[in-house]
């Protein structure tokens, strides 16, 4: 089972943020936070990861409380392009095994 | 160069017959990973391979049978073909004992008829 929450559908318009919260509060020490996307017909495409401090790449920014009870992904400036099933999943570091285990994740709508 | 690639990208077949979809990574990566996504979109993991060994095998059907013949592939044969099978099949890899993200590939349709 997914040990993430995250809502169903969110939207927002082109060229605004877009925050996509998710609750982990069973979260442990060892684990990582990751955030995957699926565009329509596509595989699922990795966009970050944390696991305590705040992180930016390219794509987003990953903001994790304090307690990592919970965490946000921001798409900075949302383009038609970003819209895709956000999916927020936690994994133990040095998991040799890998095993995502995907919840039903949140749909992003970009309106123009 | 595609990543992670999977052939065929379409796949329709009668029940009862016997099907393979290939998948290879050229990342360098040494686990590989088939996911099902059925008709309500869920992903779950089937299989996993590390070095040609496999790791994880969730409850799946032993009609299917993956092979790695070497770490960069990763084939799923898949036997006596039921309509329930219907899904799209994801191929992943990703480095071992690491942080680093999974790759995957742009997914098998499977339509069994």
């Amino acid at each position: 089972d997914a040990k993430t929450t995250q809502p169903t559908s969110m939207d927002c318009a082109e060229g605004r943020a877009a925050n996509l919260p998710c609750n982990h509060s069973t979260i442990s020490g060892n684990e990582y936070v990751y955030w995957y996307r699926q565009i329509h017909s596509q595989g699922p495409q990795y966009i970050i990861h944390g696991l305590k401090n705040n992180e930016t790449n390219e794509m987003a920014s990953l903001i994790i409380t304090e307690d990592r009870k919970s965490s946000t992904l921001i798409l900075p400036h949302a383009t038609l392009r970003d819209t895709a099933v956000y999916y927020c999943i936690v994994r133990a570091i040095m998991d040799s095994s890998y095993k995502l285990i995907f919840g039903s994740g949140t749909r992003l709508l970009v309106r123009p | 160069d595609t990543a992670v690639s999977q052939t065929p990208k379409y796949l329709v077949t009668q029940m009862g017959n016997d099907k393979s979809i290939k998948c290879e990574q050229n990342l360098g990566h040494d686990t590989m990973y088939w996911y099902k996504q059925d008709s309500k979109k869920f992903l779950k993991i089937m299989f996993s391979y590390n070095n040609k060994e496999l790791i994880i095998n969730e409850t799946v059907p032993n009609r299917f049978s993956p092979k790695s013949p070497d770490k960069a592939h990763l084939n799923l044969h898949i036997n006596s073909l039921e309509l329930g099978d219907s899904a799209v099949y994801f191929c992943a890899s990703s480095q071992a004992g690491t942080f680093a993200e999974a790759f995957f590939g742009q997914g098998t349709r499977l339509t069994v008829v």
